[in-house]
């Protein structure tokens, strides 16, 4: 069994478009995370949220909105797509309660905007 | 703002090589430190973490000490295989805070026969 999971793992869709990724984690962690990483492979996070709570909005365009149905999944949806939202996004969950917990991560969604 | 400063790559080595990876930080309060690595088409798997000063993370062959006084996590391997090509981040977390990661900029190792 896959622990975090995101679907599609591939994305092509044109600008303007609307599209949504979704992430689930099956280890029982109460915080989950988007992050992105770019061409130059440097990662960085988008939100993090607690038991469906919203804790982390890292200045991301409010085209971007996440969401948490329950504690075990954060979906990201994109509105108006645009070129430069091509990228890897990355879910992930940690126990929380401190920062010395591992974070574990899906396999990425590759997102390309054409 | 806490920040990560990993040595860039690519680096390339032969089969059996000492490799070493550089890492510093910049943080307010003691952050824990960590090394993921990320092979091709996947996503990141943590590698090893420190939680405190002098603190010694090791796994698979790899070892990084936490160094309060140089601010430092410097990644080492004595003997490297083809099967560790892959991208290596050095990241941060603050545990008093968001416990989001700050990540190094990654750095690329290939390990050629």
């Amino acid at each position: 069994d896959t622990a975090v999971s995101q679907t599609p793992k591939y994305l092509v869709t044109q600008m303007g478009n609307d599209k949504s990724i979704k992430c689930e984690q099956n280890l029982g962690h109460d915080t989950m995370y988007w992050y992105k990483q770019d061409s130059k492979k440097f990662l960085k996070i988008m939100f993090s949220y607690n038991n469906k709570e919203l804790i982390i909005n890292e200045t991301v365009p409010n085209r971007f909105s996440p969401k948490s149905p329950d504690k075990a999944h954060l979906n990201l949806h994109i509105n108006s797509l645009e070129l430069g939202d091509s990228a890897v996004y990355f879910c992930a969950s940690s126990r929380g309660g401190g920062g010395n917990t591992e974070a574990f991560f899906g396999q990425g969604t590759r997102l390309t905007v054409v | 703002g806490d920040s990560v400063t990993q040595m860039e790559g690519p680096v390339t080595l032969s089969e059996e090589a000492f490799l070493t990876i550089n890492c510093t930080y910049t943080a307010t309060g003691y952050p824990s430190l960590f090394w993921y690595v990320q092979y091709p088409g996947e996503g990141l798997q943590l590698l090893l973490k420190a939680t405190k000063a002098d603190d010694k993370g090791s796994n698979k062959g790899f070892e990084a000490t936490y160094r309060k006084e140089t601010t430092s996590f410097h990644l080492e391997k004595g003997s490297v295989q083809v099967s560790d090509s892959a991208v290596y981040f050095c990241a941060l977390s603050d545990p008093g805070g968001s416990e989001k990661l700050v990540f190094g900029k990654g750095t690329k190792l290939t390990v050629n026969p």
